[in-house]
């Protein structure tokens, strides 16, 4: 079956613009994460959705960022007032249950790049 | 605070030999552990993983040890393939939490 999906591939913005990144999780999966990967950086935690379940937004840098998962499935990040720092490859997973050693499968990401 | 450490920012190992990566980390509360792979321009792949319960998993060719005492584990291909040539990153996780923390990353590449 399709694997988890991500778009764009690329984004290209100018500081201070809104960015929006879209990920497709394995149909059926309850479980979505958000993580991003800065330059020389492992994968860093941005924020968790489990069912109907209150997200956990710990991972969050800042107020700037913000997702949301609509009817279980399709999730959106949203980035307000892009920094250069925000600068990363971004990496949606979903999994089948959400517990600790259920395997996340990941999309191939995308690269924000801001100018 | 860097939790899961991958000290060894790339390998080269020659085809055939053994392919050893290392990562040690510092949260107590760990006691799941994964191995992720990654190849350019995709997503990190599941490896193999480890529960604290155990000392060694076996898939194939590859085996991950866990030291509980020392909070370092190491991964071993053997024997290893041109197509092992890929970035290799070390997760950890605890049971009730269910975000995964990363380490940065070996890049291996295996040289024919």
């Amino acid at each position: 079956g399709a694997g988890v999906s991500q778009s764009p591939s690329n984004k290209v913005t100018e500081k201070g613009k809104d960015v929006e990144l879209r990920c497709d999780p394995i149909s059926g999966h309850t479980a979505l994460y958000w993580y991003r990967q800065s330059l020389g950086q492992g994968l860093e935690f941005l924020i968790y959705f489990q069912g109907n379940s209150a997200p956990d937004k710990s991972g969050l840098p800042s107020d700037r960022f913000s997702a949301e998962r609509t009817g279980g499935s399709v999730s959106t990040l949203t980035i307000q007032r892009t920094q250069q720092e925000d600068s990363a490859v971004y990496l949606c997973a979903s999994s089948l249950t959400g517990v600790a050693t259920d395997t996340q499968y990941f999309g191939p990401g995308t690269r924000l790049t801001v100018l | 605070d860097q939790q899961v450490k991958q000290n060894s920012p790339s390998l080269s190992v020659q085809e055939g030999r053994i392919s050893i990566l290392n990562c040690d980390y510092t949260n107590s509360m760990f006691d799941y552990f994964l191995w992720y792979k990654k190849y350019p321009a995709e997503g990190p792949t599941f490896l193999i993983s480890i529960s604290s319960i155990k000392d060694k998993n076996e898939d194939g060719r590859f085996t991950v040890f866990l030291n509980k005492s020392a909070k370092h584990l190491s991964l071993h291909i053997v024997p290893s393939q041109p197509g092992d040539s890929a970035v290799y990153f070390c997760a950890a996780t605890f049971f009730g939490n269910e975000k995964l923390t990363f380490g940065t990353g070996t890049r291996l590449t295996i040289i024919p």
